[in-house]
């Protein structure tokens, strides 16, 4: 059974230049989030994608957004990079059954991007 | 808003002995979930363990379990016969009880984690 998958596992860009980063969740799940853990942090909830659509945002600004696409699989789009953009980015899946919701969220091995 | 506070930076327990991770939150609710989750320096995040708020009885996990006292706010994570792999960053973490928040599940709150070193 594969687990959360993420990739590149690591990417080095400039400021000013956009990146994106790429999640497929965990078989059987529909649900993917997205967060960012500075160095020494815990990770900060980025924002939440469920049939399709943002569902919840965290405190982010626009430069940040995202895609879910029809196979459950997430882009996380960054532009205009800056150095504070320097992080783990990491995806966590669930799913939705029922009307309710799966308790935990599993993560990927995350992305680490560094911005020169 | 929710918090959540871990207040030992770094610990240390030697190999086989048990040691406590310390973990308070902050909340008006009264249904939620809280996590502990575990990282190693190849930086994915696992699931240790989890305790829902309404059950009152303390989870456990093999050589993994939990003190919550939710008058308190309080949810330590206890390692019992600690071993070399259990060296890690742990995080605990907190989120609101599954609802309809505009069809979300909720965002998981995390604290700033608790450095675990294990001496053989």
């Amino acid at each position: 059974d594969a687990g959360v998958t993420q990739s590149p596992t690591h990417l080095i860009k400039t400021r000013g230049q956009q990146v994106t980063l790429r999640c497929s969740p965990k078989s059987g799940h529909d649900t993917v989030s997205w967060y960012q853990q500075a160095l020494g942090q815990g990770p900060q909830f980025i924002f939440q994608y469920y049939e399709e659509e943002e569902r919840q945002r965290g405190n982010f600004p626009d430069r940040f957004s995202g895609h879910q696409f029809p196979n459950y699989s997430s882009e996380l789009n960054v532009n205009a990079l800056l150095l504070g953009d320097s992080a783990l980015y990491l995806c966590a899946s669930s799913f939705k059954s029922g009307g309710v919701w799966e308790e935990t969220q599993y993560f990927g091995p995350g992305t680490r991007l560094l911005v020169l | 808003a929710q918090t959540v506070t871990q207040s030992q930076p770094e610990m240390s327990v030697q190999e086989a002995e048990t040691v406590t991770l310390s973990c308070t939150y902050d909340t008006s609710e009264s249904d939620y979930y809280l996590f502990w989750y575990k990282q190693p320096p190849s930086r994915q995040m696992i699931l240790v363990i989890r305790q829902e708020a309404y059950k009152q009885q303390n989870a456990t996990e093999n050589r993994f379990s939990v003190n919550f006292q939710k008058a308190a706010k309080s949810f330590s994570l206890k390692i019992s016969d600690s071993q070399l792999g259990d060296a890690a960053m742990y995080f605990c973490a907190y989120r609101s009880s599954p609802g309809d928040y505009g069809g979300s599940q909720g965002n998981l709150i995390f604290g700033k984690g608790t450095k675990l070193s294990v001496k053989p």
